[in-house]
């Protein structure tokens, strides 16, 4: 089944606790791309990924890393997670053609206290 | 400005009944696409339709068509004959450029329909 699968779902952290959140496709995408969804804010990109090696900000990128060593793997680093960055957190993958539809992970929700 | 305008907060819609969701975009790209994503309380994301620039004719996909208006710069979603389980927010987007385009999708604030029985 294709899939693009975001692990963990929930996560309840404290401030400056190191985190990742892992994304992996399975349908040999060449774009892959991270999401914050707020309330009243819609989705905004964070990061994106052309193809291995090749990653590029998004439109709010501070605070988090990204890494594509992987075509399937794309995870979201936190490196010091503060209150601002509670959000939904979606990854999602496509191939690298405007015409494609993304498709999304499942969704993680981070709690960061 | 921003590129993605959905002017419906919310949307309240007797079961059975059509129901149009209101997009507006903003580029200067000639080659772009248009998206409509729905959201249930679930919260996970599913694609329901796509528009071409160069599209020539309006999407459709069972009961969800675009109606897609360049001119004017609209991508209206229509979903014909609504059921309770088409209750969920839903979000249109833009993504810019061609082949080997970078840019992710632009997403509007969305709209919260709410399918009364």
């Amino acid at each position: 089944e294709a899939q693009v699968t975001q692990n963990p779902r929930y996560l309840i952290t404290v401030t400056g606790k190191k985190l990742t959140v892992t994304c992996s496709q399975n349908m040999n995408h060449e774009y892959m791309s991270w999401y914050r969804q707020d309330p009243g804010l819609g989705l905004r990109q964070i990061y994106y990924s052309m193809n291995v090696e090749v990653t590029d900000k998004g439109d709010v990128p501070e605070g988090y890393k990204v890494s594509r060593k992987e075509k399937r793997n794309f995870p979201l680093i936190l490196e010091s997670p503060s209150p601002n960055q509670t959000s939904l957190y979606f990854c999602a993958s496509s191939l690298a053609y405007s015409g494609q539809p993304q498709h999304f992970g499942d969704g993680t929700r981070l709690s960061i206290l | 400005a921003q590129k993605i305008t959905q002017t419906q907060p919310g949307m309240f819609v007797q079961e059975k009944e059509a129901v149009t969701l209101d997009c507006t975009y903003d580029t200067s790209d000639q080659s772009y696409g248009l998206f409509w994503y729905k959201q249930p309380s679930s919260g996970e994301m599913i694609f329901l339709i796509y528009q071409g620039s160069y599209d020539e004719q309006n999407a459709t996909e069972g009961r969800y068509s675009l109606n897609f208006q360049k001119a004017r710069k609209s991508a209206n979603l229509v979903i014909s004959a609504s059921q309770l389980g088409d209750s969920a927010m839903y979000f249109c987007a833009m993504r810019e450029g061609t082949l080997g385009g970078a840019d992710g999708l632009t997403f509007g604030k969305g709209t919260h329909l709410i399918i009364q029985p």
